[in-house]
């Protein structure tokens, strides 16, 4: 079975700097998707990012960008020029690559705040 | 429709009353998910669908939850005799059935409990 490991409950950093968020999983499957979805105090859920197994290429989308280490099954968040905008909960999910059923396994979360 | 929409946004109900939950998946997509999320923990998978056909129900809690999506389109998720351990954020799901795996959430249903 899939799971997936958020290891930092909470961080906060400072307006304008760097934050990772860490996330290791567990499969035996060789292709998947990893996800790194927000979750701001609206409690809505909103893609931040993706990255395919099969890429080696680290994913980037503006300021947020992926550190991917599939040997070591890593998949860290790191958010650039933090703003306070980006206050949230953030959960790490797991996708299987094969079969049509697309469920996602989470991580428990890691509560980011921005100070200002 | 252009996003995925669920309701009732809040419900309060009492114990051992039944609840419906509905989800309108963004129009197209094939595949529906639930899911539920307490407070301060992450999501858990629930139930899945393709088309109408409930592909994997692993998810469920116990017998007093079931989900339905009878023409393929809107899908109801139904608690009956709740307990105050239902409560939670009932999150839905829609994506498409191949190629881009991204799935888009609706807004949720708060279920309370009392």
């Amino acid at each position: 079975a899939q799971t997936v490991t958020q290891s930092q409950p909470e961080m906060s950093v400072q307006e304008a700097e760097t934050v990772t968020l860490s996330c290791t999983y567990d499969t035996s499957e060789n292709n998947y998707y990893l996800f790194w979805y927000k979750q701001p105090p609206s409690r809505q859920m909103i893609l931040v990012i993706r990255q395919e197994a099969y890429k080696q290429q680290n994913a980037t989308e503006n300021r947020f960008s992926v550190n991917f280490q599939k040997a070591a099954k890593s998949f860290s968040l790191k958010i650039s020029d933090s703003q306070l905008g980006d206050t949230a909960m953030y959960f790490c999910a797991f996708m299987r690559g094969a079969g049509n059923n697309r469920k996602l396994i989470w991580g428990l979360g890691t509560s980011l705040a921005v100070n200002p | 429709g252009a996003g995925v929409s669920q309701s009732p946004r809040y419900k309060v109900t009492k114990r051992g009353q039944d609840v419906a939950l509905r989800c309108d998946p963004i129009s197209g997509h094939v595949s529906l998910y639930w899911y539920r999320q307490a407070l301060g923990q992450g999501p858990e998978f629930l139930t899945y669908f393709n088309y109408e056909a409930q592909q994997d129900k692993s998810g469920l809690p116990n017998d007093r939850f079931s989900a339905e999506r009878p023409e393929g389109s809107i899908s109801t998720l139904t608690i009956q005799r709740t307990e105050q351990r239902d409560s939670a954020m009932y999150r839905c799901a829609s994506s498409k059935l191949q190629g881009n795996t991204e799935a888009f959430f609706g807004q949720g249903t708060r279920l309370t409990v009392v």
